[in-house]
C-alpha cells in the first residue's frame, strides 16, 4: 500500500515561529491528507488537498502539493504550545496508510 | 458524545491469552477500520469493513479476527497473544466506502501491552 513519508522526523521550535514539514510519496494520487496526533490520542484530520490543487489554507495551516515532485508540505504559522503533536500525511488508496510522522515540539 | 469510541483504553495481559477490543461509531458511517501503531509511530491498516462486509484484510496473522455485528460496531479479537502484538490499536471510520478516500475519524486508541 502506498504511504506518505514525513520529513523531518522531529522538529523543535519556539512559540510564535513557523513550522514546516514535508511529505513524499511514490505513485500518483487523487488526494493527500494531513492529520495531527496529540500524545496518547487518535489522529485528527486537518486538511485534504486534491491532486488538481496546489495550495490550501485552513486557519494557521497551509498545505502545498507538488504532484510533479510527488511531495507536499504542511506549514503551521505562528505556532502555539497546543500545536505540539505528531503530524502525519496519508495518500489516497484503498488502504490508506501513514508514515511515522513528524513530531513537533513548540517551546513556550 | 464521542464519535468513535473504543474500549478498553489500556489492556495489559500475559502472552498466550486471548483478548478483545471493541469499537463503536455513532456517526452513521458505512466503513470501519482497525489500524496498528507500533512503537516507532508507524500506523498500518489491518482490516476494513464496509456495511459489515470485510473489504480489506492486510497481511495480518490469523490470530487476529475482526467481527462486525452491524455497521456501527467493529471488534477485534486476538488469540494467543504474543509480545510483538504490543502496540496501540486504533479504530477509525469513514462515511463511504474505502475507495472514496474520505477523511478518517479515529478513536482514541487501545494500548495493548503483552507481558
Amino acid at each position: 500500500s502506498q504511504q506518505g513519508e514525513e520529513d523531518p522526523q522531529a522538529l523543535s521550535i519556539q512559540e510564535g515561529e513557523n513550522a514546516t514539514m514535508n511529505c513524499s510519496y511514490k505513485t500518483s494520487i487523487n488526494n493527500l491528507q494531513w492529520y495531527r496526533q496529540n500524545s496518547g490520542r487518535g489522529l485528527v484530520h486537518l486538511i485534504l488537498i486534491r491532486s488538481n490543487e496546489r495550495e490550501k489554507h485552513s486557519g494557521r495551516l497551509r498545505v502545498t502539493l507538488d504532484t510533479s515532485k510527488k511531495s507536499s508540505s504542511l506549514l503551521i504559522t505562528a505556532s502555539r504550545a497546543a500545536d505540539t503533536a505528531s503530524y502525519f500525511c496519508a495518500t489516497d488508496s484503498l488502504k490508506l496508510s501513514f508514515g511515522a510522522g513528524t513530531t513537533v515540539t513548540v517551546r513556550a | 458524545d464521542t464519535a468513535v469510541s473504543q474500549t478498553p483504553k489500556y489492556l495489559v495481559t500475559q502472552m498466550g491469552n486471548d483478548k478483545s477490543i471493541k469499537c463503536e461509531q455513532n456517526l452513521g458511517h458505512d466503513t470501519m477500520y482497525w489500524y496498528k501503531q507500533d512503537s516507532k509511530k508507524f500506523l498500518k491498516i489491518m482490516f476494513s469493513y464496509n456495511n459489515k462486509e470485510l473489504i480489506i484484510n492486510e497481511t495480518v496473522p490469523n490470530r487476529f479476527s475482526p467481527k462486525s455485528p452491524d455497521k456501527a460496531h467493529l471488534n477485534l479479537h486476538i488469540n494467543s497473544l504474543e509480545l510483538g502484538d504490543s502496540a496501540v490499536y486504533f479504530c477509525a471510520s469513514t462515511p463511504g466506502s474505502p475507495v472514496a478516500n474520505e477523511k478518517l475519524f479515529f478513536g482514541s486508541g487501545t494500548q495493548l501491552s503483552v507481558l
